[in-house]
Order: C-alpha cells, then structure tokens, then sequence
C-alpha cells in the first residue's frame, strides 16, 4: 500500500500568511494527487485535483504543485473561513489512501 | 444540483450487520465510478471502497476485505456498503462521494452517516 505522510501535522498563522503543506508518497504517484478541506462536522470538500487543478468555485489563493512522490499547498494569503484540516489524498492505486492531515488554525 | 443522501447508520453489536445506502441525483449516476470513505471520531479520513460505473470492478481497504462489500443499482440511482462481521473499529461516519473519471478524486461527498459499533 501507498502510504501518504502529511506535514505539519497542524500550524497556526494570520490572516494574510502565505501557508504551505506538504505530503510525500511512500512511491511515485506520478500526478495522482488531491488535497481536500474539512471543516468540524462537515464533508471533506475537494480543493486540487491531479496535483495543481482547481476545483471549480476553489479561490485562486489555493494552489498545488508536484510530481512523483512530493507534492504541496499553498494558501497565498491565508483568509479566516480557511480555518479546518487539509488531507491529502492518492489516487493512483487502491487502497486510494489520505494523509494523515493538517489542522489550520487562524491567530 | 448534485446531491449525494446517506442513510442506514445507527448502533450495532460487534459481529453485527448493517448495511449502508447512498441516493444520489442531479447526475447521471451510471457515468461515475463512486466510493466510500469514514472518518473514526476525532480521527482523519479512511478510504474504505470503490466501485466502478458498471460494478464490475470493486477495490476494498484490507482491513474490511471480506467483511464489506460496496454495491449498486444504477436503475435506482444507488450505492450500497453491506458491512458484516462489524467490529468497535468500524465505528466513524461513513461518507459516499462521487469520483471524478478514472483515478479522479472525490469530488462530491454526502453529508455522512454515523455508524456506532458497541456492546
């Protein structure tokens, strides 16, 4: 199985921060790569798809990048309503496996 | 509008069944392939399960292998997740999400469904 790791496991940053995450496969995922955003008691919703696509309606603050086993996110200018956890997902072979996920906290 | 509606959760023994659905709309449900997912309390997302448009391929996560098995009905425009021999770690909501294309990502997700496996 492919195993995805996440870091750092939670941060804390100001409105306006630039933020990044990043996530390294145990093996080459090639582009296989999605990052979602869960809010306290809500469904994930999808972010990045295929490493550096944006999901229709996403803000253009949100971006990807990577290839191979590394990948990241990047909030260029971090917004109050992007409080919640980041997951990170691989979708190249099943079991289609998360990372283990970022906490994103507003100071 | 697509909408994706899980119901069936609840409280089960250990070594019980129960058997989750998914009632999805506002697409055209036999073109995807759908999946399902949980997230234990307090813990981070586990993919469980996928299926392809027509059923003939399924994928499970090796913990639920011969335990669960994903279904469909694409006349009724469903999912299925029949969970037996459930155990206290089976317990999470249980999220269905609709998967974008081959090795596409879930890119629609239902509200969740709480399955709570206790004695």
């Amino acid at each position: 199985d492919i195993q995805m790791t996440q870091s750092p496991s939670s941060l804390s940053a100001s409105v306006g921060d630039r933020v990044t995450i990043t996530c390294r496969a145990s093996q080459n995922i090639a582009g296989y790569l999605n990052w979602y955003q869960q809010k306290p008691e809500k469904a994930p919703k999808l972010l990045i798809y295929a490493a550096s696509s944006l999901q229709s309606a996403v803000p253009s603050r949100f971006s990807g990048s990577g290839s191979g086993t590394d990948f990241t996110l990047t909030i260029s200018s971090l917004q109050p309503e992007d409080f919640g956890t980041y997951y990170c997902q691989q979708s190249y072979s099943p079991p289609l496996t998360f990372g283990g996920g970022t906490k994103v906290e507003i100071k | 509008e697509v909408q994706l509606v899980e119901s069936g959760g609840g409280l089960v023994q250990p070594g019980g069944s129960l058997r989750l659905s998914c009632a999805a709309s506002g697409f055209i449900f036999s073109n995807y392939w759908m999946s399902w997912v949980r997230q234990a309390p307090g813990k981070g997302l586990e993919w469980v399960a996928n299926i392809k448009q027509d059923g003939s391929e399924k994928n499970y996560v090796d913990s639920v292998k011969g335990r669960f098995t994903i279904s469909r009905d694409n006349a009724k425009n469903s999912l299925y997740l029949q969970m037996n021999s459930l155990r206290a770690e089976d317990t999470a909501v249980y999220f269905c999400a609709r998967v974008g294309g081959v090795r596409g990502p879930c890119n629609f997700w239902g509200q969740g469904n709480l399955v709570t496996v206790s004695s």
